[in-house]
């Protein structure tokens, strides 16, 4: 069954500091990796697409990395901000992606 | 604008009653696609279309159904044998499958009162 799990559930961090989440899948077959942003109540947000033979891509403060190896993704939020305050989710994709369940992101000032 | 548009943002039903959900897309996407998001889990399938006039069940299809038409819709009609309706629903699109990004609309919160 292809699954994807996040890493941590939930987080807590101060404005301007970085902060690393991580993305574990088990799908195939695998094409690519997404990471989304998702605030409350709104639609998810595109930041990174990644293919297999991609290790990382940046997106402004985002940067997503990708071992097709071990099956890992991560996503580094750099320099915090408040409005980073959301979801973040990560997807596996195939023709049908598979969604992990987020790690809810707060910011505090 | 390109974009996804989902309608109503916010829909209250009455148990027994059927509800539609609108999704229209002007990126010319080929595929489309109906989640379910519920607090706590990840975003299940509820059905996918690849071409106009075709669909298919995703992993929680019973007690809704879709119809393709067009290209540019893909209603979902939340039935009264959906014993759980009380959820975020989202659509989603993508050039076809398996390539591309996948967009996502605004979302619609339906309540069953």
């Amino acid at each position: 069954k292809n699954q994807v799990e996040q890493s941590p559930q939930s987080l807590i961090i101060l404005e301007g500091k970085n902060c690393t989440l991580q993305c574990n899948y088990t799908v195939s077959p695998f094409s690519n990796l997404r990471w989304y942003k998702q605030d409350t109540g709104r639609g998810p947000v595109s930041l990174t697409i990644m293919t297999f033979s991609e290790n990382t891509k940046s997106n402004g403060r985002y940067t997503a990395t990708l071992d097709a190896d071990t099956k890992q993704s991560s996503l580094h939020i750099t320099a915090s901000q408040l409005s980073d305050s959301a979801s973040y989710i990560c997807v596996a994709g195939s023709y049908i992606p598979t969604f992990g369940r987020g790690t809810s992101l707060i910011v505090h000032p | 604008d390109g974009g996804i548009t989902q309608s109503p943002k916010y829909l209250f039903r009455k148990e027994g009653q059927n509800v539609t959900l609108s999704c229209e897309q002007n990126l010319n996407h080929d595929a489309m696609y109906w989640y379910r998001q519920d607090p706590g889990q990840g975003l299940r399938l509820i059905y996918y279309s690849q071409i106009v006039n075709d669909f298919q069940k995703g992993d929680i299809a019973e007690g809704y159904s879709v119809s393709r038409e067009k290209k540019e819709s893909f209603p979902l009609t939340v039935t009264s044998a959906q014993k759980n309706p009380t959820a975020f629903y989202l659509c989603a699109s993508i050039p076809s499958l398996n390539t591309g990004e996948l967009f996502f609309g605004e979302g619609s919160r339906l309540t069953v009162l």
